[in-house]
Order: C-alpha cells, then sequence, then structure tokens
C-alpha cells in the first residue's frame, strides 16, 4: 500500500522567495512519485514525475524535485516564486505497476507581494 | 481530441436522482481513471480502466456508484440514487501506459440538492 503526507496545508511566501513544498511517502515498492499542481476550477496538470534514474527531476515552470529514498521524500521546490505560481499543488505515489495514484491532501501556495 | 474531456461540466440534481457523468480520454491512451475530489476528502481513487482487462474498482464507495467503458474509449461513470455526500467535483484521467502521469480532465462539479 501507498501514502502520502504533504507538510502544510497552507503555505504563504513572497514573490522572489524561495519555494519548498514538502512531500513524504510511504510505500512497500519502490515508488512513483508525481507533484500536480491545481488552479482554481481547473483540473491537475502534471508538474513532474520521477520513476527510476536520476533522483533530481526537473519540471515545468521551473520547478523542480528530488527523491530522497533514504528520508522517504519528494519536496518540490522553486528558487524563485512568481505571482501566477499561486495554487494547489498534490504530491502522489503510484506503486509502478498497473496501479492507481494515490494523493496528498494538497498544499495551497500563496504567493504575496 | 487534444486533452480529456468531461461532460457536463456542472450539474445540479435532486436527492434520490441518477446521473451520468461522461468522460472522453485522449485518443490511444489504453488506461482511464475516475477520482472524486470533494472537501475533507481530497482525491479519492474510484476506478481504473486498463485495456480490456477487467477493471479496478476498489475505490467505488459503494454499490450505488457505476462505470463502464465502452469500445476502450469513452466512458460513464453512473451514480444512482444520488445521496447530498455524493456532491463533488469528479475528475477522469487518461494514460498511454501504466506508469502514471495521467492527463486529467476539468471534471464535472455535482451537486446534489
Amino acid at each position: 500500500a501507498q501514502s502520502v503526507t504533504q507538510l502544510g496545508s497552507h503555505v504563504s511566501v513572497s514573490e522572489g522567495a524561495l519555494v519548498l513544498l514538502r512531500c513524504n511517502y510511504s510505500s512497500s515498492v519502490p515508488p512513483y512519485l508525481f507533484w500536480y499542481v491545481q488552479y482554481p476550477n481547473q483540473g491537475l496538470q502534471l508538474l513532474l514525475k520521477y520513476t527510476t534514474g536520476a533522483t533530481l527531476v526537473k519540471g515545468i515552470n521551473g520547478f523542480e524535485a528530488e527523491f530522497k529514498k533514504s528520508e522517504t521524500s519528494f519536496h518540490l521546490t522553486k528558487p524563485s516564486a512568481h505571482m501566477s505560481d499561486a495554487a494547489e499543488y498534490f504530491c502522489a505515489v503510484s506503486a509502478g505497476t498497473a496501479s492507481k495514484l494515490t494523493f496528498g491532501t494538497g498544499t495551497r501556495l500563496q504567493v504575496t507581494l | 481530441g487534444a486533452g480529456v474531456s468531461q461532460s457536463p461540466s456542472n450539474k445540479v440534481t435532486e436527492k434520490g436522482k441518477d446521473v451520468e457523468l461522461r468522460c472522453d480520454p485522449i485518443s490511444g491512451h489504453t488506461a482511464l481513471y475516475w477520482y472524486r475530489q470533494s472537501l475533507g476528502q481530497g482525491l479519492e481513487f474510484l476506478i481504473y480502466f486498463q485495456g480490456n482487462s477487467a477493471p479496478d474498482k476498489s475505490g467505488l464507495p459503494s454499490d450505488r456508484f457505476s462505470a463502464e467503458r465502452t469500445g476502450g474509449s469513452v466512458s460513464t461513470l453512473t451514480i444512482q440514487r444520488t445521496q447530498q455526500e455524493d456532491s463533488a467535483v469528479y475528475l477522469c484521467a487518461s494514460s498511454p501506459r501504466w506508469e502514471g502521469g495521467y492527463t486529467f480532465g476539468s471534471g464535472t462539479r455535482l451537486t446534489v440538492v
């Protein structure tokens, strides 16, 4: 079974500041890990994913995440926040086989001037 | 089509009525998923179709919920005898392979009054 914990349901940063959204996972098999973003009244958009290989993954809009097996973490970062980054972000895990994604409860990112 | 299409985008129904929600996946995607997003419950997996295999129905919350996928393409999620707790956004996603990284539709917002 898989599970995801996102620390902090709300995160507020100033424009230009570092964005750090935390995600820890639990998986009985090697995990596949994902970050999705959801803008108001829209569906979810894939930001980035880790399956195998390089543990530092780069995604769209300047986001990246690093898979750390020893810490069971997959935190999302962006060096400099932009107002357009304000949205809800979801971390998700799958077993890597023909299996569903299990999502975290989401983190709402607010970007202030 | 270019993306996953869901209809209707909004549905208001009376308690006790049946509703059908439609999902048109990206052409060629063999996997199709239904999720439910509601306040306090986050993103819940409902059902998963992969090619011609038997669907994974493990997330359906009750026997009032059912889904089918015709011809390996369009899917319909049916909720019978709707209850107020069924009010949520129902999201459909499709994927060309089993490894995740789905493309989501914009969802159907269901309100049961």
